[in-house]
């Protein structure tokens, strides 16, 4: 129930393509949800996140698109580009678990030029 | 904003040494902390949570003994690995709550071999 699922592992677009990853949860209770990106022999770093209450959320090229009835949201990526190679996470927490992060597998996305 | 750094970032050791890695929180205070490992190509596994000022809260498997945490102040929290093994060989990673916010900001990590 602490599980969330992230896919597809591994995606390749094209420059300019919009790359869609997806996350699935189980538990209700989850309040917060970030997307992370990380680049080969960094740390990742926090893009954009939604809490339940929101469908969408913009940030620049990024968006978070979530439905809380079917316990998914998904990541998209306008406009992709080259240097957006990375692995993405999803990841779910709650307040009252500590703010602890459960993370998804990740996804390695590539994109050509 | 909202910056976390380490030290170092890479360290070789012999085995049976003992490695110190520092967290920082840079410009903001956080009342918890807490450190991963991860594994090539795979996701952060949490080990442990550290609160400034009480003991850390373990992960299920994870040695308290070997992988000792301490949180001293609002912006410190360091991570020594005892005894290291080649089997300690790893990226570690620690990230940062400021107070009274769920987000968690994440360090550089820090690359670990243990020959």
């Amino acid at each position: 129930q602490q599980q969330v699922k992230q896919s597809p592992q591994s995606l390749i677009v094209q420059k300019g393509g919009i790359p869609i990853i997806n996350c699935a949860y189980e538990n209700t209770a989850f309040d917060y949800f970030p997307w992370y990106q990380q680049f080969p022999g960094k740390g990742p770093a926090l893009l954009i996140a939604i809490r339940p209450d929101v469908s969408e959320k913009k940030e620049g090229r990024f968006t978070i698109s979530f439905n809380k009835s079917a316990k998914q949201f998904s990541l998209h990526i306008m406009d992709s580009q080259p240097g957006d190679s990375a692995t993405y996470f999803c990841a779910a927490s709650r307040r009252e678990y500590g703010n602890k992060l459960v993370f998804g597998a990740g996804t390695i996305l590539r994109v050509k030029s | 904003g909202a910056v976390v750094s380490q030290h170092p970032s890479r360290v070789i050791c012999k085995s049976g040494t003992s490695v110190k890695i520092e967290c920082r929180s840079l410009d903001f205070q956080a009342t918890t902390m807490f450190w991963y490992r991860q594994f090539p190509k795979q996701s952060l596994m949490l080990m442990a949570t550290s609160n400034e000022g009480s003991k850390a809260t373990y992960e299920q498997g994870v040695e308290k003994d070997k992988f000792l945490i301490n949180h001293a102040s609002l912006t410190l929290s360091t991570l020594t690995v005892t005894s290291a093994h080649p089997e300690d060989s790893s990226f570690y990673i620690c990230s940062a709550n400021p107070t009274v916010q769920e987000t968690q900001y994440f360090g550089p990590g820090t690359r670990l071999l243990v020959l």
